[in-house]
């Protein structure tokens, strides 16, 4: 069965410093993995999707994660907050089914 | 523009009233869901629908059902909604095809206060 743990439920930064939210995923096959965003208040959206193509996803507003299989690993990582990044992140993961699986979220606050 | 829309974005009742929160899609998509979010929970699947007149059960049906008569549409319905329901609820949709690949596109969330 596949599961997605995300290991911070609260991370905090400083504006200017990197980002690194945490997700480990379980999977029998080959999964896709997707990182969405939530801002306060409003609906989710896709950051970045991992499909068996290259490993190291590039999303928007310069977030990236990387895909490894040996660790089942899949952080979202970002050289620089800005204020505007503090929001709830989940981390999802999908087995070739209809169904997402999504994390238990980790929220980002950035201090100024 | 692109979108899932949801009505009501906010709704206050009381248990046993049944209430219907509309879902509406211009995407032309197959694949419709409904996710409940809750603390500490993420969001979990209640049901979807692969295409008009299919459904199927997520994870946590009890206690809600859903139609699908049209494609642009999918209504959730509360029968009889307890206060284990409030939550905040979100429909999305995607194309048919590997719907794990796809993006699903999530409309901006119904905030339910069941008393």
């Amino acid at each position: 069965a596949q599961s997605v743990t995300q290991l911070d439920s609260h991370v905090s930064v400083s504006e200017g410093t990197p980002v690194l939210l945490r997700c480990n995923y379980s999977s029998s096959y080959s999964p896709s993995l997707f990182w969405y965003v939530q801002h306060p208040n409003k609906g989710l959206q896709l950051l970045l999707k991992y499909t068996s193509a290259a490993t190291l996803v590039k999303g928007i507003n310069g977030f990236e994660a990387e895909f490894k299989k040996s660790e089942t690993s899949f952080h979202l990582t970002k050289p620089s907050a800005h204020m505007s990044d503090a929001a709830e992140y989940f981390c999802v993961v999908s087995e070739g089914t209809d169904k997402l699986i999504f994390g238990t979220g980790t929220r980002l606050q950035v201090f100024p | 523009e692109a979108q899932v829309t949801q009505n009501p974005r906010y709704l206050i009742t009381v248990t046993g009233k049944k209430l219907t929160v509309t879902c509406s899609q211009n995407m032309n998509h197959e694949y419709m869901s409904w996710y409940r979010q809750d603390p500490g929970l993420g969001l979990r699947q209640i049901y979807y629908s692969m295409n008009v007149e299919v459904t199927d059960k997520g994870d946590v049906p009890e206690g809600y059902k859903v139609s699908r008569k049209e494609k642009r549409n999918f209504p959730l319905i509360l029968e009889s909604p307890s206060p284990n329901q409030t939550s905040l609820y979100f429909c999305a949709s995607s194309p048919p095809w590997a719907v794990n690949q796809e993006t699903q596109y999530f409309g901006p969330g119904t905030r339910l206060l069941v008393l």
